[in-house]
């Protein structure tokens, strides 16, 4: 079955980087978009980003253009999310999730906690 | 960009229906025709429940429908069960290779 398995808890002080992984199995991974998502504590959900499986071509939301950078390696079916310049603000649980275009995003990564804490 | 305007709560009582809308802008909702809807339990990660305004994923149930007038999107639950509290967002495509969520709807079951 199609899945997305993300990599675990990470723990980051304010100014640090963090390097987020989703692997994906199950389909073509090359045939995909995928998208990064955050959800701040008790906060809806902001869209990061994506990036074109393919081709490697990237896009990122406004609010993250210069922080984010989104990579994949398609020999292991994976794509990786890094932030950096981190701040509290940054705590969030962090998701991938997949498109066929930019529409419908399924299915997403169990997500990934992201806390940071000096 | 703005965010969808979501209502923050709705609610309802077993076998009724409820609506959720999602106001967005000629540049996004009432433009493209990509408007989808996630339910996202606690604790858990969000699901696809609609996708181009009013398709549903197989396994989503019927009770769950969508729609579209203008610069708004809706979301109708009829038939409400108790497994269907949640949280509901939606999203749409905006132009420029951009994507933009709602602020989310607390459904609540009576």
């Amino acid at each position: 079955q199609v899945q997305l398995v993300q990599s675990g808890a990470e723990v980051e002080k304010p100014g640090a980087s963090v390097k987020v992984s989703c692997k994906a199995s199950g389909y073509t991974f090359n045939n995909y978009y995928m998208h990064w998502v955050r959800q701040a504590p008790g906060q809806g959900l902001e869209w990061m980003g994506w990036i074109n499986c393919d081709t490697g071509a990237t896009k990122y939301a406004q609010k993250f253009q210069g922080r984010v950078t989104t990579t994949r390696d398609t020999s292991i079916s994976t794509v990786y999310m890094q932030l950096s310049g981190l701040t509290l603000d940054d705590t969030a649980v962090y998701y991938c999730a997949r498109t066929q275009w930019l529409d419908a995003f399924d299915p997403w990564g169990q997500g990934t906690l992201v806390t940071v804490s000096s | 960009q703005s965010a969808l305007t979501q209502p923050p709560s709705a609610s309802g009582s077993p076998g009724q229906s409820v609506t959720i809308s999602c106001t967005g802008t000629s540049s996004d909702v009432g433009y493209y025709n990509y408007v989808s809807w996630y339910q996202q339990q606690s604790g858990k990660a969000p699901k696809l429940m609609i996708y181009e305004v009013t398709k549903r994923p197989s396994g989503v149930p019927d009770r769950f429908s969508g729609s579209k007038s203008g610069n708004t999107a809706s979301l109708t639950v009829s038939g409400l069960q108790a497994e269907d509290e949640a949280d509901f967002y939606c999203s749409s495509y905006a132009g420029d290779n951009n994507v933009i969520f709602g602020g989310g709807t607390k459904l609540t079951v009576l």
